[in-house]
């Protein structure tokens, strides 16, 4: 059975401030992963999709990397801002198992930038 | 948002009473879900569609049903609504290998 963990499960920084979020998976065996954000009470925004084959994905100040070998992939933000404030979560979609349509979701990292 | 409403957005109910929750979307999406999320068990999978008439059971299925009647529409119904179903409520759907995209969720009370 397929287990995503983030750590930390919390992290403030000061505004302007690199950070790295990270993404563990126990099941190598992935189709994709993907990196979501959610602020309070809303529904979760898909950031940013990384399939199997690739090692990153970029968008803007995010940069998402996978490494499928060691199960791990890390949300990269450049120049953190106060609205980067959120929770962030990774999902995994498995390649094994009787069912490859879902996912699973790690708890999330939640993320405070001060200004 | 690709798309994609669920209502009602808030809705209280009492215990035993049979309650529905729609999910809508307008990207010819195959793929549907439901998800409940909860404050220390993160997201959890209910049920998923891959097709019309096409359903299968997540990990928390007990005490719900879905229905998809067409492609455009997935619905929820906890046949007869527990306190322990009070919980926040996500649709989400996708294609074959593009990206999950969630609804803004439903917030059920079960009194």
């Amino acid at each position: 059975k397929q287990e995503v963990t983030q750590i930390p499960a919390a992290l403030s920084v000061p505004e302007g401030e690199n950070l790295v979020l990270n993404c563990s998976f126990t099941d190598s065996a992935i189709y994709n992963l993907q990196w979501f954000r959610q602020d309070p009470g809303k529904g979760l925004t898909s950031l940013l999709l990384i399939q199997s084959s690739q090692r990153e994905q970029t968008s803007g100040r995010l940069n998402a990397s996978l490494d499928k070998s060691s199960g791990r992939s890390t949300l990269y933000i450049a120049a953190s801002q106060p609205g980067d404030s959120a929770t962030y979560l990774c999902a995994v979609r498995s390649n094994s198992g009787g069912s490859n349509y879902k996912l699973t979701f790690g708890k999330g990292t939640l993320l405070t930038v001060n200004p | 948002d690709a798309g994609i409403t669920q209502s009602p957005r808030h809705k209280v109910t009492e215990t035993g009473t049979p309650v529905t929750l729609r999910c809508h979307q307008t990207e010819n999406h195959r793929y549907m879900y439901w998800y409940r999320q909860d404050p220390g068990h993160g997201l959890r999978l209910i049920h998923y569609s891959y097709g019309v008439k096409d359903t299968d059971k997540g990990e928390v299925s007990d005490g719900y049903s879905v229905s998809r009647s067409k492609t455009e529409d997935f619905l929820l119904t906890l046949e007869s609504a527990t306190s322990s179903q009070t919980s926040v409520y996500f649709c989400a759907s996708k294609h074959e290998a593009s990206a999950l995209h969630f609804g803004n969720g439903t917030r059920l009370t079960v009194t």
